[in-house]
């Protein structure tokens, strides 16, 4: 099965509410990166986590590797927060390749 | 910040042509890797590489080649196209096994 389960599929907010979005990991993960992918279809790179938490404005993320899931939480979102955020998890397996979860559909309404 | 750009940015092909995708990192990365992302699914990866001239096999190799020319550029060859390789192509690098840093994306079109 999938190493790596996001949710929700989809997310509407309204502008200068929060929620969060979970990834859980069937297995041992040595890291984590989030990823918010824009209206030109790049990929923005928002956390790299090994462990803890960090902040960035109105974003904050999680890891714990024993109890294997991260977190990302919004707070006051913006319009521009629209766009399809992913995790990605690199195992502890010794292979260097990112795991991606299927991906959160975040809508922002004014 | 690193610095990945992909080229071209969009590519329409036909069943059977053969397509090159470019990629090329100037940050002294040592590990590329190509992925492919399809609707309502994450990036899965094609083939990785570790360094100029190696090359490792992703989750989902079957009908692309790659090649790592130097330590700067990784191409991603697709010598017999068909529809099903249709999709959105990522190159990213990293410098070791950690962060990975991705380029803007390929649209491939393969009708």
């Amino acid at each position: 099965g999938d190493q790596v389960e996001q949710s929700p599929s989809a997310l509407s907010l309204h502008e200068g509410t929060g929620s969060a979005l979970r990834c859980n990991f069937t297995t041992t993960m040595r890291a984590v990166q989030w990823f918010r992918k824009n209206s030109r279809g790049s990929l923005i790179n928002l956390f790299y986590l090994a462990s803890g938490t960090k902040e960035n404005g109105r974003l904050k993320s999680a890891f714990d590797s024993k109890e294997r899931y991260s977190t990302l939480h919004i707070r006051d979102a913006q319009l521009e927060d629209s766009g399809t955020y992913f995790c990605a998890a690199d195992p502890s397996s010794g292979s260097w390749q990112l795991i991606f979860g299927s991906g959160t559909q975040l809508t922002v309404m004014p | 910040e690193a610095a990945v750009t992909q080229s071209p940015r969009n590519k329409v092909t036909v069943t059977g042509g053969n397509v090159t995708l470019s990629c090329r990192q100037t940050n002294s990365h040592n590990y590329m890797y190509w992925y492919r992302q399809d609707t309502g699914h994450g990036l899965r990866l094609i083939h990785y590489s570790y360094g100029a001239g190696n090359l490792q096999i992703g989750d989902v190799p079957d009908g692309y080649k790659a090649t790592r020319t130097t330590q700067e550029d990784f191409f991603l060859l697709l010598e017999l196209a068909s529809p099903s390789q249709t999709s959105l192509y990522f190159c990213a690098s990293s410098r070791d096994p950690g962060e990975q840093y991705f380029g803007p994306g390929t649209r491939l079109t393969v009708l």
